[in-house]
């Protein structure tokens, strides 16, 4: 069974510039999670989708946002960069919101100069 | 507001020694409790998972943990580090609530010595 995969695996990006990344959840499971992992901040809630819709966001300014699409699919939108947006992004996907375990990506490093 | 407190950002052992990673909790309603692995420039792996079953969980790679609600701990053992225990290694909790946000520790980075 194919694991939490996302894409790109490093972004470089440069101030003010928008950044997209992908995350495919495991073949099943419908809700998909955002965490920012920086350095000296620790693992922080971002977003949470599930079933097409935003049902919780951490405490981020509006700047990041994202989607689900029909086949579960995610994206994380980053706008206006700044540079201690530099982090690894992770995505991870449950079978359902009552599911309780979380399994993880390999995250995108992003880099903002 | 549930929230987890690891002890320790490093700890060290000698390869076949006790590992011992702690993780205090705390929680308005029964928790769950999760650790998970991070291997460098990689995403998290799941170890185990407390999810009010049994007390003490077995994990992946010989790791296990116990639940102690008296004293609001889930800490991480192994009887014998290998060199490829060498990782960081987060506490996680979240609220058996329907809404799964997990709430990291800080995280501890086990060094192992030959």
């Amino acid at each position: 069974e194919a694991g939490v995969t996302q894409s790109p695996t490093h972004l470089i990006k440069t101030r003010g510039q928008q950044a997209t990344l992908r995350c495919s959840p495991i073949s099943g499971h419908t809700s998909v999670y955002w965490y920012q992992q920086a350095l000296g901040l620790g693992l922080q809630f971002l977003l949470w989708y599930d079933e097409g819709e935003e049902r919780n966001r951490g405490n981020f300014p509006p700047r990041f946002s994202g989607r689900q699409f029909p086949n579960y699919s995610s994206e994380l939108n980053v706008n206006a960069l700044e540079l201690e947006d530099s982090a690894l992004y992770l995505c991870a996907s449950s079978f359902d919101p009552s599911q309780e375990t979380q399994y993880f990506g390999p995250g995108t490093r992003l880099l903002v100069l | 507001a549930q929230s987890v407190t690891q002890l320790g950002s490093h700890v060290s052992v000698s390869e076949g020694a006790l590992v011992l990673l702690r993780c205090n909790y705390s929680s308005s309603v029964p928790p769950y409790l999760f650790w998970y692995v991070q291997y460098p420039n990689q995403g998290l792996q799941l170890l185990l998972k407390y999810t009010s079953a049994a007390t003490l969980v077995k994990g992946i790679n010989g790791f296990e943990a116990e639940f102690k609600k008296s004293e609001t701990s889930f800490h991480l053992t192994k009887p014998s580090a290998h060199m490829s225990d060498a990782a960081e290694y987060f506490c996680a909790v979240t609220l058996n609530t329907g809404f799964q946000k997990l709430v990291f520790g800080t995280g501890t980075r086990l060094l192992v010595s030959p």
